[in-house]
């Protein structure tokens, strides 16, 4: 099956500070999400983005499906951004979603 | 999006015993999934929840294990039967309105624990 690697596995950020959060796969994908689970355990759609770039305030995310790999940008960080932050995927043939292992951001006041 | 409620949100359950999860959503969706995030872990797909007929499990997951029903567009369950300290675990629905190429939303998610 596909292949969905996340990179760096734990950030440790100051508030304030900007981080590029990594996502690589291994096969084409017709779909691409990133996913924030907050310390409750709720998963909260970032974005669906299967190719291009997209910004929602402070969080942008960028696909570039030809080379297999997914950036989110978080700017100017805040401690409600603590938590861990998944990609998922979807191949073109499939209908069930690949999870990577996920980052677990934290973010100190 | 699909508003979707999960019900409970949280359980703590003795060994052995069953407990069934609901999941509901405000409109009529074309697929629902159910998934497991052990401790610390990712999450994984257990099953897809079919309209009036079995669900389809992934590998590792059983029927007899993990009984799923839907009997209509808006609304399925999942059992945890004879549970486990393994079973520990959150568990999700998720459901995709429209085709398989939209992005899939999440329930809140059941934390069941068992002593």
């Amino acid at each position: 099956g596909i292949q969905v690697e996340q990179s760096p596995p734990d950030l440790i950020l100051q508030e304030g500070a900007n981080s590029t959060l990594r996502c690589n796969f291994s096969d084409s994908v017709n779909n691409l999400q990133w996913f924030h689970q907050n310390p409750w355990g709720q998963l909260i759609n970032l974005f669906y983005i299967p190719s291009g770039t997209k910004q929602n305030g402070r969080l942008s995310a960028t696909t570039v499906a030809t080379e297999r790999y997914s950036l989110l940008y978080i700017s100017s960080s805040q401690t409600t951004d603590s938590g861990v932050y998944f990609c998922a995927v979807l191949r073109p043939s499939g209908s069930r979603l690949t999870f990577g292992e996920g980052t677990q951001l934290t973010v100190n006041p | 999006s699909a508003v979707i409620s999960q019900k409970p949100s949280r359980d703590i359950c003795q060994r052995g015993t069953s407990l069934t999860i609901q999941c509901q959503v405000d409109s009529q969706v074309t697929m629902m999934f159910w998934y497991r995030q052990q401790p610390g872990q990712s999450l994984t797909l257990i099953a897809t929840a079919n309209q009036g007929s079995e669900a389809t499990y992934e590998s590792g997951f059983v029927i007899d294990k993990f009984p799923i029903s839907r009997p209509n567009l808006t609304f399925s369950t999942l059992t945890v039967s004879n549970m486990s300290p393994e079973d520990s675990s959150i568990y999700l629905c998720s459901v995709v309105e429209g085709g398989n190429d939209q992005p899939q939303h999440f329930g809140d998610g059941t934390r069941l624990s068992i002593l």
